[in-house]
């Protein structure tokens, strides 16, 4: 299996503030790359494919970017709304794995 | 817009068999060809992917479950089904239906349901 490494497990952020999270594949997965939002009680919701490709609907303050097997997503601007935990996910290989998320809690 | 919708028993005695159905609404399952997938989430953790089926009818399965799940779809009913033998307390989770998108969307879930919690009790 290919696993999704995270970075960091938790960060504290205030509002505005810009915010960065890694993830770390254990191999080449090339565009297959996407990252998730979740909120507490609630299924995740699709932010960013293919490694930088904006979902529509979601805010361009969010971005991915990154090559081979390090990938950043990254909150420029933090709002209230955006405190949450953030998956990345691999979808080159079955099984398809995620990283084991980062919590962006409110500084 | 298309929304799905899992259901189930809730609780599943040590040993037995785990069964539950996503119900798919506003839009066939036929409409296109989508992969259908579960996966699943055990309090305060990670998810961790299940298994898939094709619109063709191909599966894949997470080795991890060491065959005890079983995907299937009736596209008649609108509906997805996962079966999960021999439960012991690690399957307790919420147990998440998705569909993934189309093209570059391919890559990722879509459309999630919003997840039933099922407890392995003995």
């Amino acid at each position: 299996d290919i696993q999704m490494t995270q970075s960091p497990s938790s960060l504290s952020a205030s509002v505005g503030d810009r915010v960065t999270i890694s993830c770390r594949a254990s191999q080449t997965i090339y565009t297959y790359l996407a990252w998730y939002q979740q909120k507490p009680g609630k299924a995740p919701n699709l932010l960013i494919y293919a490694i930088s490709n904006l979902r529509g609907g979601v805010p361009s303050r969010f971005s991915g970017s990154g090559s081979g097997a390090d990938f950043t997503l990254t909150i420029s601007n933090v709002q209230p709304e955006d405190f949450a935990t953030y998956y990345c996910q691999q979808s080159l290989h079955t099984p398809w794995t995620f990283g084991q998320g980062t919590k962006v809690e409110f500084k | 817009q298309m929304q799905l919708q899992e259901s189930g028993p809730g609780v599943v005695k040590t040993s037995q068999t785990l069964s539950l159905t996503c119900t798919v609404s506003g839009d066939s399952m036929a409409s296109d060809d989508y992969y259908w997938a579960w996966i699943r989430q055990p309090a305060g953790k990670g998810l961790e992917w299940i298994g898939r089926i094709y619109s063709s009818g191909s599966i894949n399965y997470n080795p991890s479950l060491k065959g005890r799940a079983a995907i299937s779809m009736d596209t008649s009913k609108n509906q997805l089904s996962l079966r999960l033998d021999s439960v012991t307390a690690a399957d307790t989770a919420v147990y998440f239906c998705a569909r993934d998108g189309l093209g570059e969307l391919r890559v990722a879930y879509e459309i999630w349901g919003q997840g039933t919690m099922v407890t392995v009790s003995s």
